[in-house]
């Protein structure tokens, strides 16, 4: 099946620093989606990409569709203690579901 | 808050019992989406309903089985359960077929001793 290569696995930063983090694929995809999941609970989408060498920002987290369609990034600018958690990529399969495929996670811990 | 909720929150039960998680999506949505995460598959998409009807199927094994009802409530049922189906079960629901963002519960955590 389709697989994300994420990374880095984890990351141990200072608070004030800036954090960035990439996903792979070999396929193409039309949607790249980043998620945070802290712990206890589900889930949050943060950014949706949908076109090719889009850059979208949400507050200090900014995230890049790549040209090729086969990769994303992911960049939090002046890091804080709640960034804290586990960040994911995603993509969306084609069709008229909405079924996504994750990466398999970078875990951020921030120093204060 | 997401505006889906799971329950139980918890759960803990034994080898070869069956249990039936529950998920409420946002109001209005009609999809109901559930994943699996595990520490070494990560989230992994068991099965899709749209307005009742089974619309995707991912790598949901023959003893899980889901339905929604026509509240629009869904149930994923685990039966026979092995050890290895310790994880956590998350429900998603999204306001249409496709196009439209997930958005998560806070799942169950199932573990089976």
């Amino acid at each position: 099946g389709q697989q994300l290569n994420q990374s880095p696995q984890s990351m141990f930063i200072q608070e004030g620093e800036d954090v960035s983090m990439n996903c792979t694929s070999s396929s193409i995809f039309n949607t790249w989606l980043w998620y945070k999941q802290e712990p206890g609970e589900g889930p949050v989408l943060l950014i949706a990409l949908y076109k090719a060498g889009e850059l979208t920002s949400n507050g200090r987290l900014t995230a890049q569709f790549g040209i090729t369609r086969k990769d994303s990034f992911l960049n939090i600018s002046a890091s804080i203690p709640s960034d804290v958690g586990i960040y994911f990529c995603a993509v969306r399969s084609g069709g008229s579901n909405y079924k996504l495929t994750f990466g398999k996670g970078t875990l951020l811990t921030v120093n204060p | 808050d997401s505006g889906v909720t799971q329950t139980p929150k918890h759960l803990i039960t034994a080898t070869g019992q069956r249990v039936t998680l529950r998920c409420s999506p946002r109001s209005g949505d009609l999809s109901v989406y559930w994943y699996q995460q595990s520490l070494d598959q990560g989230l992994q998409f068991l099965i899709q309903y749209y307005n009742g009807e089974e619309r995707a199927k991912g790598n949901i094994l023959e003893r899980f089985s889901a339905q929604q009802f026509p509240d629009l409530h869904s149930e994923l049922n685990l039966s026979s359960l092995e050890l290895g189906d310790s994880a956590l079960y998350f429900c998603a629901s999204s306001a249409r077929d496709g196009g439209s963002p997930l958005h998560f519960g806070n799942g169950t955590r199932l573990t089976v001793t």
